[in-house]
């Protein structure tokens, strides 16, 4: 089954740029989409198909995919934007069709 | 407005049956591809069922055979029959829109959740 690699947390100080990288096998090939979920709260789509933002989501959320890495980049962190951060495919050679990465937590220092 | 909103969860013992429901608005759900993902206390995500809307249906390995995922058109909700449940069952369920009706398109609704607790 297709496998994503997240890393279990990132760090950065408010006004940097946050990167929250998600490795699969030539994912640069599917279309990744990424959440966001706060404590207690239901994941948000603050990104999908690779790059497109929701509306709403702010243009400080940003997103790439290409070879066998994704990336979600958050410039300007602001405290508000700690959170989980999950990406996501769909891989039509798995039974298991619709795959989550292991989630990042990302903390505002 | 798009809302979708979960409920059915509860306590029940291992190897009984459950059935959640999600009832939406804002949009119709036959004409969707509507899903089912859950969260294990402390843990990610993980994809569940989908219904098409052509009917078909698909299921994660782990409730396959146990799991029946279902839709009422009249009432506009999504349901999700679980039965032979076990204790690693235990989660949040979320039900979930898939975006422009596309097996390659994100999440993009999502209900509050609703909490499985499979014990003894």
């Amino acid at each position: 089954s297709y496998v994503l690699t997240q890393p279990p947390s990132v760090s950065v100080a408010p006004g940097k740029t946050a990167r929250i990288t998600c490795g699969g096998n030539n994912i640069g090939s599917k279309s990744v989409h990424w959440y966001q979920q706060k404590p207690g709260q239901a994941p948000v789509l603050v990104i999908y198909y690779d790059s497109d933002r929701p509306s709403g989501i702010p243009e400080r959320f940003s997103g790439s995919n290409s070879g066998n890495t994704a990336t979600l980049t958050i410039s300007r962190v602001e405290a508000g934007d700690e959170a989980d951060y999950y990406c996501q495919v769909w891989d039509s050679s798995s039974d298991q069709n619709w795959v989550f990465g292991g989630g990042t937590k990302l903390t505002v220092l | 407005e798009v809302q979708l909103v979960e409920s059915g969860g509860g306590l029940i013992q291992p190897g009984g049956s459950l059935r959640l429901s999600c009832a939406a608005s804002g949009f119709t759900v036959s004409s969707n591809y509507m899903s089912w993902v859950r969260q294990a206390p402390g843990k990610g995500l993980e994809w569940v069922s989908v219904i098409y809307s052509g009917g078909s249906t698909y299921y994660a390995d782990s409730v396959k055979g146990r799991f029946t995922i279902s839709r009422d058109n009249s009432k506009n909700t999504l349901y999700l029959q679980m039965n032979s449940l076990r204790a690693e069952d235990t989660a949040v369920y979320y039900c979930a829109r898939i975006h422009r009706m596309s097996p390659q398109g994100g999440f993009d609704y999502w209900g509050q959740g609703t909490l499985v607790t499979v014990s003894s």
